[in-house]
This record gives C-alpha cells, structure tokens and sequence, in this order.
C-alpha cells in the first residue's frame, strides 16, 4: 500500500488568485495523479504527472491552469491558477503501484474560491 | 475507452440487511475493476478490486464483488449492513497496458444510507 498525504487540507481563496497543493507519498512511486471532485459530483482525472517528463492533462484541462511538478518520486504539486468560483472542488492526489496493481488517493483538498 | 454507469444515486438499507450496489461498464478490453469507499469529508478507500483470475473477490469490511463477463457488471455487496457502511460508494474501472495505468473511470457514486 502507500500514504499520501496533501497540503493544506483545505483552503478558502479569493477570485484571481493561486493556490499550490503539495502531495507526499511514503514511498517511490512511478505514477502519480491529480484528480478532482466538483461538490456533489464524482471524480475527474485532471493529469498524469511521472517524474522527469511534463504532465500529460486529460481532455479539458490546460497546463497554464493546472501546472503540475513531479521533482521526484515521492512528491508533487498541483496549482490552481487564476481561481474562479468554479474551481471549488475536492483536488485529490493519487498513486499507481504498479505491483500491486492498485490505486491509492490522498485525503484531498478541499478548495473554496470566493 | 470504457464508462461506468452505477444503478441508483441513492441507496437506504435497514441495519443487517443486504447491501447490494450495482455496477456495469463498457470497455473494448477485458478491464480492471475497483470499488472505493469514501466517507463524509474523507478521502478514498479501494474496498477491493478484480485484476485477473478469481471472479468472487472479497474485500474490506465484509464487501465481495463478482465480475460477470457476459453481463458487463461488478456489483458489490455485503450480507449484513451495518451503520458504519453509510458512506459514497463508487465503483471505477481503467483498462490494462499502454498509457492506461493509474486512469480510472468512475461511475458517478451510490449514497448508501442505513436506518436503525
């Protein structure tokens, strides 16, 4: 299995602004996932980040949003650029390993923009 | 590509009754399997998964699913509901190799609610 951990676990931001989201895991992963959760609704992939190659984003989703860093195997970090209201969501990190051929998600951050 | 489509949003079952939550998927491929659990302002949890063999799989909690090639479906279910088991329950699915691994689909969730 593996820990994630997420910073901060939730925030409340003002339109216009930028938020960084830190994800930690507790051991080297290859793969590693942003996903987000509108209220009420289910979860969307936003991007693919493996260390040392861009991020691959998912129809819908830009790098110029979304910037994603993987600086090495246990770590990323997701920002919400220019936030609006309909940024307001759960942002939830997640890993693949790959032996176990399960998949793990952080606790998430829970996003307020208003 | 594949889709998941979960029966019913909302889902009340009376305590130590059976839990039954319905899910089917389309995918081109023979797929991998999930059901997570999340509850209220948490994260999620994988109950239990279908990779290969074994089409009874068990998980967490007293949670077992069966894959059913023919019918497409992963339902999930539990003999006896206990309170604890009031949550979001989504099932997802992701197809095996290439550029796939760590993508899963998810259904759109089923609220389980358990009455006294």
């Amino acid at each position: 299995s593996a820990v994630i951990s997420q910073k901060p676990s939730r925030d409340i931001c003002q339109r216009g602004t930028s938020l960084t989201i830190q994800c930690q895991v507790d051991s080297q992963v290859t793969m590693m996932f942003w996903y987000r959760q509108q209220p009420g609704q289910s979860l969307t992939l936003i991007a693919t980040a493996n260390q040392g190659s861009e991020a691959t984003y998912e129809s819908g989703f830009v790098i110029d949003k979304f910037p994603i860093s993987r600086p090495n195997l246990t770590f990323s970090t997701l920002t919400v650029s220019n936030m609006s209201p309909e940024d307001s969501s759960i942002y939830l990190c997640s890993v693949w390993t790959s032996g176990a051929h399960e998949q793990y998600f952080g606790p998430g951050t829970r996003l307020t923009v208003t | 590509a594949q889709s998941v489509t979960q029966l019913g949003s909302h889902v009340s079952v009376s305590e130590g009754a059976l839990v039954l939550l319905r899910c089917n998927y389309s995918s081109s491929v023979p797929p991998y399997l999930f059901w997570y659990v999340q509850y209220p302002n948490q994260g999620l949890q994988l109950l239990l998964k279908y990779t290969t063999g074994a089409t009874l799989v068990k998980g967490i909690n007293g949670f077992e699913a069966e894959f059913k090639k023919s019918e497409t479906s992963f339902h999930l279910t539990k003999p006896s509901a206990h309170m604890s088991d009031a949550a979001e329950y989504y099932c997802a699915v992701r197809a095996p190799g290439g550029d796939s691994w760590g993508k899963l689909q998810f259904g759109a969730g089923t609220q389980v609610v358990v009455t006294p």
